[in-house]
């Protein structure tokens, strides 16, 4: 599975929208973006996933560029709820059943 | 009910006790996964089950040993504790096709 980058920490306005960003360049073709988030020291939490088009559910949308190698989860009016660790993860449905996470983004809502 | 049960949610042990952390998922998925979580950092990979005669070692298995009972359970074992393995344990299950569900963890402490 391929490996993803993301900033330590962000921080964003309550109310605006947050937009933390991922860079997965060694991305394949069959592997998908997931995202998933932490809140305080609790189990992580499913947010969305896609593969080359953009998506959206009712927590996130989920940008991804062109050339997959990179990818952008956007939580469109941020709540201090929001206030989390957010995992971005690269993997095929098809693979291994590993599941990688690395550090994460640590976004801090600010009221 | 919870998709995800870890038991305890909270154990204090001595140094060289063995102890054993239990996971129990109601979702019917074939995968289970055992991870750490130390203070300010990601979740590490301890070991990785497809079913109950598949058994994996993940980033950071020593000192750690597991057992998958049953298709809906996974343990996780320290034979001897010994205190760096303090920390923050997640047991997690997803399927073929489908995200991951975590437990609310189980938070151990080695004296």
């Amino acid at each position: 599975d391929a490996k993803t980058t993301q900033p330590p920490s962000m921080d964003c306005a309550e109310g605006r929208a947050a937009n933390l960003p991922c860079n997965h360049s060694t991305i394949s073709g069959n592997e998908y973006v997931y995202w998933y988030r932490q809140i305080h020291s609790q189990g992580p939490q499913y947010i969305i996933h896609g593969l080359k088009n953009n998506e959206t559910n009712e927590m996130a949308s989920l940008i991804i560029t062109e050339d997959r190698k990179s990818s952008t989860l956007i939580l469109p009016h941020a709540t201090l709820r929001d206030t989390a660790v957010y995992y971005c993860i690269v993997r095929s449905l098809d693979s291994s059943y590993k599941l990688i996470f690395g550090s994460g983004t640590r976004l801090l809502v600010r009221p | 009910d919870a998709d995800v049960t870890q038991t305890p949610r909270n154990r204090i042990t001595k140094t060289g006790k063995r102890i054993m952390l239990e996971c129990s998922q109601t979702k019917g998925h074939d995968r289970m996964y055992w991870y750490r979580q130390d203070p300010g950092l990601g979740l590490r990979l301890i070991y990785y089950s497809f079913d109950v005669k598949d058994i994996n070692k993940g980033e950071i298995s020593d000192g750690y040993s597991v057992s998958r009972q049953a298709q809906a359970k996974f343990s996780l074992s320290l034979e001897s504790a010994i205190p760096n393995q303090t920390a923050l344990y997640f047991c997690a299950t997803r399927g073929e096709n489908t995200e991951a569900f975590f437990g609310q963890g189980t938070r151990l402490t080695v004296v």
